[in-house]
């Protein structure tokens, strides 16, 4: 099973910032199968990003993603208030096995 | 629209079967695999395993295996989750999510049922 790393645990940004968050993979990813998710209080995760680049429907163009094999980045180019939230890396592999990264907690400095 | 709607929550001793149910709208229920999620108080996502309700092809994870089990009415268009004997460290909210048209993102998520094991 593949294990994922994010990092930081937590990150401390302003609004206007940018923000950088890493998602490592114990082996590679299959194909392109790394996605994101961010998860505000109280509600269900939100597919932001697949397919390591491709943005969901409706999420803005500040948000982007990049990466392949074993290292993935998700980058925020200008934070928003709505924007501080959990984050959450997911991969997909062979028979259907899908792991989630731990988080990371982005939050208002 | 695609709308994904979990029952209410739950509040059981140990013990007590729990069936939990995500009743799908708005796309073709036998045409994508249906997920579910964990999320324990404070903490991470947990993939629990998948199921094709086109015929019901069902995969779990390691850690999940033996200790639920998940099923598809398609006749109303319903996911299930089921423990015949549930504990305390069963305490969490759990999420139903579609695989999307990638295969390999959950696309559109239940908005999740909180379940309290306690004595």
């Amino acid at each position: 099973e593949i294990v994922l790393t994010q990092s930081p645990g937590t990150l401390s940004l302003s609004p206007g910032e940018r923000a950088t968050l890493s998602c490592r993979a114990s082996q590679s990813v299959s194909r392109t199968y790394l996605a994101w998710y961010q998860q505000k209080p109280g509600q269900a995760p939100r597919l932001l990003i697949y397919d390591v680049s491709r943005r969901a429907t409706g999420i803005p163009d500040r948000f982007s993603g990049s990466g392949s094999g074993t290292d993935f980045t998700l980058t925020i180019s200008r934070l928003e208030p709505e924007d501080f939230a959990v984050y959450y890396c997911q991969q997909y592999g062979s028979s259907l096995s899908i792991t989630f990264g731990q988080g990371t907690r982005l939050e208002i400095k | 629209e695609v709308q994904l709607v979990q029952s209410g929550a739950e509040v059981k001793k140990p013990g007590e079967s729990l069936k939990l149910s995500c009743r799908v709208s708005g796309y073709s229920f036998t045409s994508y695999w249906i997920g579910w999620v964990r999320q324990m108080p404070g903490k991470g996502l947990e993939w629990m395993g998948i199921i094709y309700p086109g015929d019901s092809d069902t995969r779990y994870s390691p850690s999940f295996q033996g200790q639920v089990t998940i099923s598809a009415d398609k006749s109303i268009s319903t996911a299930y989750l089921q423990w015949s004997s549930p504990k305390a460290s069963d305490t969490a909210v759990y999420y139903c999510a579609r695989l999307g048209a990638s295969g390999s993102s959950l696309d559109y998520w239940g908005q999740g049922t909180l379940v309290t094991v306690s004595s």
